[in-house]
């Protein structure tokens, strides 16, 4: 398994604001995505983020509005860039190692409100 | 549509009685199926993982069961406690040229009461 924390845990953001969400992992994993589960949902992957190089999204999610970094193997932050109250959701990273994707474990979430 | 379907959609049942989750789904090809508990503010943690030819599989009160041929899965707990009232998560992974996709439903949210 794998131990992650996700910070802020919770945020409520004013509309046309950015929040960055940090994943941090315990040790090196190879692959970590980032995901959104709004309310009375499944969860939705928005994108894989690659190690020294860009994430790649989903389909109906792109760079501008969720930019992402992974500077290297245990850290990666989501940023929700000018956000509306349609953006109010739980983000949640989560990551697998070496190239097994199908086993993956989930940070705790960040419970994001858009007022 | 989604293609993975749940139900019930909630629950309600009183402490130390069974219940029984069901999921449905239509995606391929099949690679396994799992199912997550989330509690509130957790994410969600894996339960038990099931491939094409297990039909059941067990951890502790938590008894999934698989039918490949319809395509259809249960979460059975038995004995309940408070503390398993979370949402539980049906995930079917599948497999192709592209890799392996997790497909989530909607989760079923149980509640157990004195």
């Amino acid at each position: 398994s794998a131990v992650i924390s996700q910070k802020p845990s919770r945020d409520i953001c004013q509309r046309g604001t950015s929040l960055t969400i940090q994943c941090q992992v315990d040790s090196q994993v190879t692959m970590m995505f980032w995901y959104r589960q709004q309310p009375g949902q499944s969860l939705t992957l928005i994108a894989t983020a690659n190690q020294g190089s860009e994430a790649t999204y989903e389909s109906g999610f792109v760079i501008d509005k969720f930019p992402i970094s992974r500077p290297n193997l245990t850290f990666s932050t989501l940023t929700v860039s000018n956000m509306s109250p349609e953006d109010s959701s739980i983000y949640l990273c989560s990551v697998a190692r070496g190239q097994n994707t199908d086993t993956q474990y989930f940070g705790p979430g960040t419970r994001l409100t858009v007022l | 549509k989604n293609q993975v379907e749940q139900s019930p959609q909630s629950l309600i049942i009183l402490e130390g009685k069974n219940c029984t989750l069901q999921c449905n789904y239509t995606v391929s090809p099949f690679s396994n199926l799992r199912w997550y508990k989330q509690d509130t503010g957790r994410g969600p943690v894996s339960l038990t993982i099931m491939t094409f030819s297990e039909n059941t599989k067990s951890n502790g009160r938590y008894t999934a069961t698989l039918d490949a041929d319809t395509k259809q899965s249960s979460l059975h707990i038995t004995a309940s406690q408070l503390s398993d009232s979370a949402s539980y998560i049906c995930v079917v992974t599948t497999n192709s040229n592209s890799g392996y996709a997790l497909n989530f439903g909607k989760g079923t949210s149980l509640l157990v009461t004195p």
